[in-house]
């Protein structure tokens, strides 16, 4: 079973840029939450989308959005880029059910770096 | 709100000996789901153990266990027989059932296993 994948894997832009970000799921799972990674917050949670809806949204400014298709992929945009944007986003799939058990399987990352 | 604590941000362990790394918690949720993920150099998040608020007995999961004291809000992970590949960033994370798919982490404690 193929895990969860990533595009690209790095990116450089430029301030003022924006960049969308892609994630294909676990076959099966219909859940898929975005993280953004850096050295000073750690790991912050940006949005989760379950069938093609945004479900659950952590505190990032509205230049961070997202979208789920039908096949369940997801792709994350941030627009007008700043130097803080800079950080590893992970994509993280599930099952998605209201289950009490939340495993997320998270992919490789897609490392971005804003100059 | 809920917030991890990781205390160690830095763990060095002689190979073949078992660890315990420290997390302790803080939620006003009565029911949560508490994890351990793993993070090698690669960035990818590796999931090693999950523990339900209400699960009565300690998870674990081949050399994984989960030493989890609700009353004292803690839920360290103890590590038997490290291996060399167990070095690694490990991060403590948390949910609650309300909100399943947001998932709050620790700020990771880096462990390094000597040969």
């Amino acid at each position: 079973k193929a895990g969860v994948t990533q595009t690209p894997r790095y990116l450089i832009k430029t301030r003022g840029q924006q960049v969308t970000l892609s994630c294909s799921p676990i076959s099966g799972h219909r859940s898929v939450s975005w993280y953004q990674q850096t050295p000073g917050q750690g790991l912050q949670f940006l949005f989760e989308y379950f069938s093609e809806t945004q479900r659950n949204k952590g505190n990032f400014p509205g230049r961070f959005s997202g979208r789920q298709f039908s096949n369940s992929r997801s792709e994350m945009n941030v627009s007008t880029l700043e130097l803080g944007d800079s950080a590893l986003y992970l994509c993280a799939s599930s099952l998605g059910g209201l289950t009490n058990r939340y495993e997320q399987y998270f992919g490789p990352g897609t490392r971005l770096t804003v100059t | 709100a809920q917030k991890i604590t990781q205390t160690q941000p830095g763990m060095f362990v002689q190979e073949k000996e078992a660890v315990t790394l420290d997390c302790t918690y803080d939620t006003s949720d009565p029911s949560y789901g508490l994890f351990w993920y793993k993070q090698p150099s690669s960035g990818e998040m590796i999931f090693l153990i999950y523990q339900g608020s209400y699960d009565q007995q300690n998870a674990t999961e081949g050399r994984y266990s989960l030493n989890f004291q609700k009353a004292r809000k803690s839920a360290n992970l103890v590590i038997s027989a490290s291996q060399l590949g167990d070095s690694a960033m490990y991060f403590c994370a948390m949910s609650p059932y309300s909100s399943a798919s947001k998932i709050i982490f620790g700020s990771g404690t880096r462990l390094s296993i000597r040969p």
